[in-house]
């Protein structure tokens, strides 16, 4: 069957540290993956879209990677601050190309 | 400025009634997107329109019913034959493909009372 898997756990980290967020999948083939940032209570927010011929995609202080051999991608925010404390939720094409499928998200804390 | 916009914020529903959720956008975006959230799970997709009158099943589309009559509007009813529909709407709109991110309204918190 189809995953899209996040870390379960909550992730808490000391400000000014670097955040790193996975996602890995199983039984899909996404050519484009997408990271988005919800805050309670709110709808998500897109943040970047990685294809699949691009190993690396940086904007600001965010950088995510996409192996597809590997079938993960990871998020990384440098330089954390406690304003990036939100869920952070992975999203991948699907196999008809029509629609994006979602991780359950992982809950980053930025602790000042 | 654009955006899309959902309302009401939050809604209670009697059991045994039908509810519609409404989602409007002014991005000029052509497709448009229901998903339901619950705690511990990820967004799951109800129904997605690519074009005006016509609009796609997504994984848990049953209880559930949608139209496309404008560009703008992508109206969900929750019917009473949807077994669970205490949960978190949201509502998402693209200029359609998949190299284009989504723009989400802010949600419906939907209870049955």
């Amino acid at each position: 069957s189809q995953k899209i898997e996040q870390n379960s756990e909550a992730l808490n980290i000391q400000e000014g540290k670097t955040a790193t967020l996975t996602c890995n999948y199983t039984n899909y083939s996404p050519a484009y993956l997408q990271w988005y940032r919800q805050d309670p209570g709110r709808g998500p927010v897109f943040l970047l879209l990685i294809r699949e011929n691009e190993k690396e995609k940086r904007k600001e202080r965010l950088k995510v990677t996409f192996d597809t051999t590997l079938k993960q991608s990871l998020f990384h925010i440098t330089a954390s601050q406690p304003a990036d404390s939100a869920t952070y939720l992975c999203a991948l094409e699907g196999n008809t190309g029509n629609q994006f499928y979602f991780g359950t998200g992982t809950s980053l804390t930025v602790i000042p | 400025d654009g955006g899309i916009t959902q309302s009401p914020k939050y809604l209670f529903r009697k059991e045994g009634q039908n509810v519609t959720l409404s989602c409007e956008q002014n991005l000029n975006h052509d497709a448009m997107y229901w998903y339901r959230q619950d705690p511990g799970q990820g967004l799951r997709l109800i129904y997605y329109s690519q074009i005006v009158n016509d609009f796609q099943k997504g994984d848990i589309a049953e209880g559930y019913s949608v139209s496309r009559e404008k560009k703008e509007s992508f109206p969900l009813t929750v019917t009473s034959a949807q077994k669970n529909p205490t949960a978190f709407y949201l509502c998402a709109s693209s200029l359609g493909g998949a190299i284009y991110g989504y723009t989400f309204g802010s949600g419906t918190r939907l209870t049955v009372v």
